[in-house]
Order: structure tokens, then sequence, then C-alpha cells
């Protein structure tokens, strides 16, 4: 079957702009996670999604980051007035139940410029 | 608050040799546990996990994981190591009551023939 897909793969975006990315996860998966990547580091938790609601936003880093996922589904990450620092690939992960392992998409590798 | 060391940046073992990736973690409570792997240009590929039971976790490509409450550490072992377990190793805490997963930093292994 086909696992969790995350596109675009990859995005060139200038500073200040705003820009979306998109989780398709395994279909079933209730729980649904973001995390964010920068080279030489492992996987830093953005937002833990149990079905619709957000059960954990503490790793959003400030007010620019918003994650949604209104039918359970399909979420996508959104991120206002985009800066440099800000690049990193972004993954997601979805799971059957939310203290399961999870199964990672390849990522979106988002560059500022 | 949980964290994740993974003291070594690399390790380098010869084709057959057994090899141990060490990995100790903190968090509140009793943990779950979890090593991923990462080949180049690929997503994160879950590997085993440990939640209750047995300390002597065994998971994919023959790989397997010691949980010690006492010494708060889930090494990755392997009898006989392979050139094609060269990757990236990352490994992750949780808490058991939270959807939120923390990562250490990545272990390189070189596996050479």
């Amino acid at each position: 079957g086909a696992g969790v897909s995350q596109t675009p793969s990859n995005k060139v975006t200038e500073k200040g702009k705003y820009v979306e990315l998109r989780c398709d996860p395994i279909s079933g998966h209730t729980a649904l996670y973001w995390y964010r990547q920068s080279l030489g580091q492992g996987p830093e938790f953005l937002i833990y999604f149990q079905g619709t609601g957000a059960a954990d936003d503490s790793g959003l880093p400030n007010d620019r980051f918003f994650a949604v996922r209104p039918e359970g589904s399909v979420s996508t990450l959104k991120i206002q007035r985009t800066e440099r620092g800000d690049s990193a690939v972004y993954l997601c992960a979805s799971s059957l139940q939310g203290y399961t392992e999870a199964f990672f998409g390849q990522g979106t590798r988002l560059t500022v410029v | 608050a949980q964290s994740v060391a993974q003291p070594e940046d690399q390790v380098n073992v010869a084709e057959g040799n057994p090899l141990t990736v060490k990995c100790t973690y903190s968090v509140s409570g009793n943990p779950y546990l979890f090593w991923y792997v990462q080949y180049p240009n690929r997503g994160l590929q879950f590997l085993l996990k440990y939640i209750t039971g047995d300390n002597l976790v065994k998971g994919s490509y023959g790989f397997e994981a010691e949980f010690n409450k006492s010494q708060t550490s889930f090494h990755l072992k392997k009898p006989s190591a392979l050139v094609s377990d060269s990757a990236l190793y990352f490994c992750a805490v949780r808490a058991p009551d939270a959807g939120k997963s923390t990562f250490g930093d990545g272990t390189t292994l070189t596996v050479k023939p």
C-alpha cells in the first residue's frame, strides 16, 4: 500500500513569503506528526494530531507556524513570513494509534532565500 | 523534559563483525523507545521498539536492542554487520502519555568490506 506522501518534495521561497506543505498519511492512521530536521541533527517535534485536533502543538517555534487537519486525514503545515532560519527538511509521519511506531514520509526540503 | 543522547557521531565496523550503536535517554515514567534508520535520499524507517516486556527487543534486518532501565540505555546491536547496514541511525524516546517523540542527533554507521 501507499506510504506517507509529502508534497512538494522541494520548495524554494523568498524571505517573507507564505508557504504550505502538504502531508497525506497512510489511510486509516489516526495520528499524524510534523517534525523539522536540520542538517546534522535529529528530527525536532513540531505538532501532533489525533484525528482532527492538535493534541500537542508545543513544538511549533512561534506564531508564524500553523498546521491543520480538517478531515482527520490530509494535513497542511503553513508558515507565514518565512525566514532564512526556517530552511530545513519538514517531515510528516503517521501511526495507527498515538503510541506505536511512526511511518515517515520522505520530507519536504524548504529553502528560504 | 525528555531527551536522547547518541554519544557517537560515527561508528565504523568491518563486515561480519558485531556492531553496537549507543543510546541513552531521559524521560518521566516508563519510556517508549524506538530506533529508526535513514538511508541516503530516503525517509526514516522504523527498525524496532521497546514498550514493555522482555528487555531484549528484536527488529527488522537482524537488528536488536537491549533496554537497560538502571543505565537508562537502549543500545542497538547486530551480531554480524553487512555493508548494506551503512546508514544514519536515530534513537527516539517518548513518554507513555504523550505523542511527542524526542530524537537523538543520529549516528552514522559505516560497514567496510
